[in-house]
């Protein structure tokens, strides 16, 4: 299985400033995703990030507001911008596993709460 | 739009009880992921499904993919408090995205 970290494990942020959040991964993966976890609910995909190319959002998320990038095969940030209480979650990246297409490997997230 | 149902939503439960959680779509899956999250950390990988019918063990936990490939269910026998955490099921189909379950919030007490 593919290890990933975080950084910030968690942070707590004024209202309108930005915070971005890194993702590393000890081996080269094709696709990472970031997830949104709002508090007690399950997890929603922002968006899809390749290396080499812009990311893929979902509906409801915009790239003005989740600016994503992708440098290279085991690294990816994910910033939240022009934050509100609303964006108070766990931010959550992933991979695919590198042998096995229909799994998917977790970061330990990072709790963000805007005050 | 593919959509996963769990059940039950929430569960609490003395340590030794054994319990089933369920995870349900009308759609179809080639793969099914069930997944567990303790509190301040991300979600852990437990077991992909990947056959109709399949059952897998692992130790305590036993899963089992329908044969249509639209449900599955988690069997715990003797829960431990540490088993205590969030269960995710998630679907998946070759070139899409994950679709993950709202979750069952189980609670083990001592």
């Amino acid at each position: 299985s593919a290890v990933i970290s975080q950084k910030p494990s968690r942070d707590i942020c004024q209202r309108g400033t930005s915070l971005t959040i890194q993702c590393q991964v000890d081996s080269q993966v094709t696709m990472m995703f970031w997830y949104r976890q709002q508090p007690g609910q399950s997890l929603t995909l922002i968006a899809t990030a390749n290396q080499g190319s812009e990311a893929t959002y979902e509906s409801g998320f915009v790239i003005d507001k989740f600016p994503i990038s992708r440098p290279n095969l085991t690294f990816s940030t994910l910033t939240v911008s022009n934050m509100s209480p609303e964006d108070s979650s766990i931010y959550l990246c992933s991979v695919e596993g590198p042998l096995r297409w229909e799994t998917q490997y977790f970061g330990p997230g990072t709790r963000l709460l805007v005050l | 739009t593919q959509l996963l149902e769990q059940s039950p939503q929430f569960l609490s439960i003395q340590e030794g009880e054994n319990l089933t959680v369920y995870c349900n779509s009308s759609s179809v899956f080639s793969s099914l992921q069930w997944y567990r999250q303790e509190p301040g950390e991300g979600p852990v990988l437990l077991v992909t499904v990947v056959t109709g019918g399949e059952v897998k063990k692992l130790k305590r936990l036993t899963f089992q993919f329908g044969d249509a490939r639209k449900d599955s269910s988690l069997h715990i026998t003797a829960a431990q408090p540490g088993d205590t955490g969030l269960y995710l099921c998630a679907g998946h189909n070759y070139g899409q995205n994950f679709v993950f379950g709202p979750g069952t919030r189980l609670s083990v007490l001592p």
